[in-house]
């Protein structure tokens, strides 16, 4: 069973330009979340969506970001434009469910993002 | 404003002696919490949680405590191995956040052979 697979692993973009971070859920799962680790601190929340649902972006900056889970394929999730401060790691994580039942989110390896 | 502390940015401890790392949370709507810990390069792994209906629940070396009037919790890891050396993450959810987790900003704990 493979889990939360997100590729790249590493990104390196010049400001300025686009960066495009995919996360393939466990299969079967529908639901998939996206957070953001920035140096020094803990994972933030930014996005939920089921497929070709957007369920939750309170946590997505207004501008530059968006996420799509289409019917087939992958999540994505692109940063336009991108600047130094949106240098950090995209982590991804997928459930079965929005409920929180008894299984916790299962989190990918994520994706560094670094730019120059 | 930072929902959930974890005061205690790194921990060193002896092989074998017991690892507590804590956990301060300031919303009183949070009723789900979890443990993560995480190695460099690699994504959070979950370790334990715990419901907001018990006080501890305890897997294997590690043990988690929960205090709801003092908003605290803390993961007992006993005893300590090297292997447990990482970056250990405090999260917390409400229920009408189901699956979105606020995080603490971690603590680094270092297992000394």
């Amino acid at each position: 069973n493979a889990g939360v697979m997100q590729n790249p692993r590493h990104l390196v973009r010049r400001r300025g330009q686009e960066a495009r971070l995919r996360c393939s859920p466990v299969k079967g799962h529908s639901h998939v979340y996206w957070y953001r680790q920035l140096p020094e601190e803990g994972l933030k929340f930014m996005v939920y969506l089921q497929k070709e649902n957007i369920i939750d972006e309170s946590g997505m900056p207004k501008e530059r970001f968006s996420a799509e889970f289409p019917k087939e394929g992958p999540s994505i999730l692109r940063i336009q434009q991108v600047v130094r401060g949106d240098s950090a790691a995209y982590f991804c994580a997928s459930s079965p469910s929005g409920d929180r039942g008894n299984s916790p989110l299962h989190f990918g390896n994520g994706t560094r993002l670094t730019v120059t | 404003d930072q929902q959930v502390k974890q005061n205690s940015p790194s921990l060193s401890v002896q092989e074998g002696r017991i690892s507590i790392l804590n956990c301060d949370y300031t919303n009183s709507m949070f009723d789900y919490f979890l443990w993560y810990k995480k190695y460099p390069a690699e994504g959070p792994t979950f370790l334990i949680s715990i419901s907001s209906i018990k006080d501890k629940n305890e897997d294997g070396r590690f043990t988690v405590f929960l205090n709801k009037s003092a908003k605290h919790l803390s993961l007992h890891i006993v005893p300590s191995q090297p292997g447990d050396s990482a970056v250990y993450f405090c999260a917390a959810s409400g229920l009408g956040s189901a699956r979105q987790l606020t995080f603490g900003s971690g603590t680094q704990l270092t297992v000394l052979p």
